[in-house]
């Protein structure tokens, strides 16, 4: 099994539709987990961190379920701008080094 | 406040050349990332510096590759000689000692190597 999974997609949603991502990790120890966005032949960029049970920050929300290991992402009433990959992140103990998902593809269409 | 900035932004060299790739953390941010991303796969940890010291080199390739961080402020990544198969984007990231799971990066150098 792959140490960060997630299905690359891409998915294809039109303005307004809801869409959930899901990532495995593998990690049973680990404790923080990260969502990224990356647009196209540009950095990765911190959308969303999960420490817990879940985080919400305006139309996103991330859970966690540390007895499936996995976590979620969850984007409400999806604009043409949020068109990205998406990017899990789960570092390994306590080193903070990060393993990274593949990547999940979204675009949202008109 | 600045963010993290890398040089050059793309890199084309011949096979057996020598590249060296720079990277300017967040002023102020100890801990300091080298990634590479190869074509079709996902990001992959080079190596962790906290200040000048190198934490964990795990990632790091093959001896071709050198890591410095003189002086605990920017670093390089040496590559020496390059091959084909180094051909990605090498991404920097930082963080400050108090979070050093949230990291910051830096747009990337597209190394091409023919």
């Amino acid at each position: 099994r792959k140490e960060v999974e997630q299905d690359p997609g891409p998915f294809n949603v039109p303005e307004g539709a809801t869409v959930a991502f899901n990532c495995t990790y593998s990690n049973s120890a680990s404790q923080s987990f990260f969502w990224y966005r990356q647009d196209c032949r540009k950095e990765p960029k911190l959308l969303m961190s999960v420490y817990s049970s879940g985080n919400e920050d305006g139309r996103f929300t991330a859970q966690l379920n540390r007895a499936s290991q996995y976590i979620s992402l969850l984007i409400r009433d999806s604009k043409l701008s949020d068109s990205a990959t998406y990017l899990c992140v789960v570092p390994s103990g306590g080193s903070y080094i990060p393993t990274f998902g593949r990547g999940t593809s979204l675009i949202v269409h008109p | 406040e600045a963010g993290v900035t890398q040089f050059p932004s793309h890199s084309v060299i011949e096979k057996g050349q020598t590249v060296t790739l720079r990277c300017d953390p967040i002023s102020g941010h100890d801990n300091l990332y080298w990634y590479r991303r190869v074509m079709g796969k996902e990001i992959k940890f080079l190596l962790h510096f906290v200040k000048e010291s190198k934490q964990d080199e795990s990632g790091m390739p093959n001896n071709r590759f050198l890591a410095e961080r003189t002086g605990g402020t920017y670093s390089t990544l040496k590559v020496q000689p390059a091959e084909l198969e180094d051909s990605g984007v090498y991404f920097c990231a930082s963080s400050h000692w108090t979070r050093k799971d949230t990291q910051y990066f830096g747009p990337g150098t597209r190394l091409t190597v023919l």
